[in-house]
């Protein structure tokens, strides 16, 4: 067990709908980062935040979006769903910015649309 | 280009025997490399992190090399084990200010008993 926490587990929904994934990083860990892994594919880094801020950027999508609150849990939001959007969505955490940082990952969200 | 290759695409070999999986990358300037064991629909655990000056790094029967100079690394599994079936994925830090992480698409292993 990790210590990072991904909510729901499974989700199922239609296109052109909206979800929001959330993630609870491990006590202590400031940054979190999203992942998206389609079926069979490598993963795609979508978006870091650090202590609240966005951080860094990669393959996400303008219909994508991503926060994290004071708390630090953070919530990624997809709206108008499309049939590729199914995936496994991971979300890690880390106790620094950098890359130089471990990265501790979530047991995933898997996101089905249909 | 910043990228990551791993070889090979995927594996098949009979419990108890050793492999060795190859990762080489372009990617600069370098931080670190680190290797990910991802079971099917699980997130990837940490094998192992490399900085520029470490040219081996052990963590149980998983061994992980890196020559510097060739962007070279490999990650050799001893006595394999059936719970070894899994994607084993490189990933190569760059020393930039968001310290970015370039995944490579990963090794799938299927040790067959």
């Amino acid at each position: 067990d990790s210590g990072v926490t991904q909510t729901p587990k499974h989700l199922i929904t239609a296109t052109g709908q909206r979800v929001t994934l959330r993630c609870s990083p491990r006590s202590g860990d400031l940054s979190v980062y999203w992942y998206q892994q389609s079926l069979d594919q490598g993963l795609q880094f979508l978006i870091q935040y650090y202590n609240g801020e966005e951080r860094a950027k990669g393959n996400i999508l303008e219909r994508f979006s991503a926060q994290q609150f004071p708390d630090l849990h953070s919530e990624l939001n997809l709206s108008s769903l499309e049939l590729g959007d199914s995936a496994l969505y991971f979300c890690a955490s880390s106790p620094g910015a950098g890359g130089s940082y471990e990265q501790y990952f979530g047991p995933g969200t898997r996101l089905t649309v249909t | 280009k910043n990228q990551v290759e791993q070889s090979p695409q995927s594996l098949i070999i009979l419990e108890g025997k050793n492999c060795t999986l190859q990762c080489n990358y372009t990617v600069s300037p370098f931080s670190n490399l680190r290797w990910y064991k991802q079971d099917t629909g699980r997130g990837p655990v940490s094998l192992t992190i490399m900085t520029f000056s470490e040219n081996t790094k052990s963590n149980g029967r998983y061994t992980a090399t890196l020559d510097a100079d060739t962007k070279q690394s490999s990650l050799h599994i001893t006595a394999s084990q059936l719970s070894d079936s899994a994607s084993y994925i490189c990933v190569v830090s760059r020393m930039d200010s968001n310290y970015q992480l370039i995944w490579g698409a990963g090794t799938k292993l299927i040790i067959k008993p």
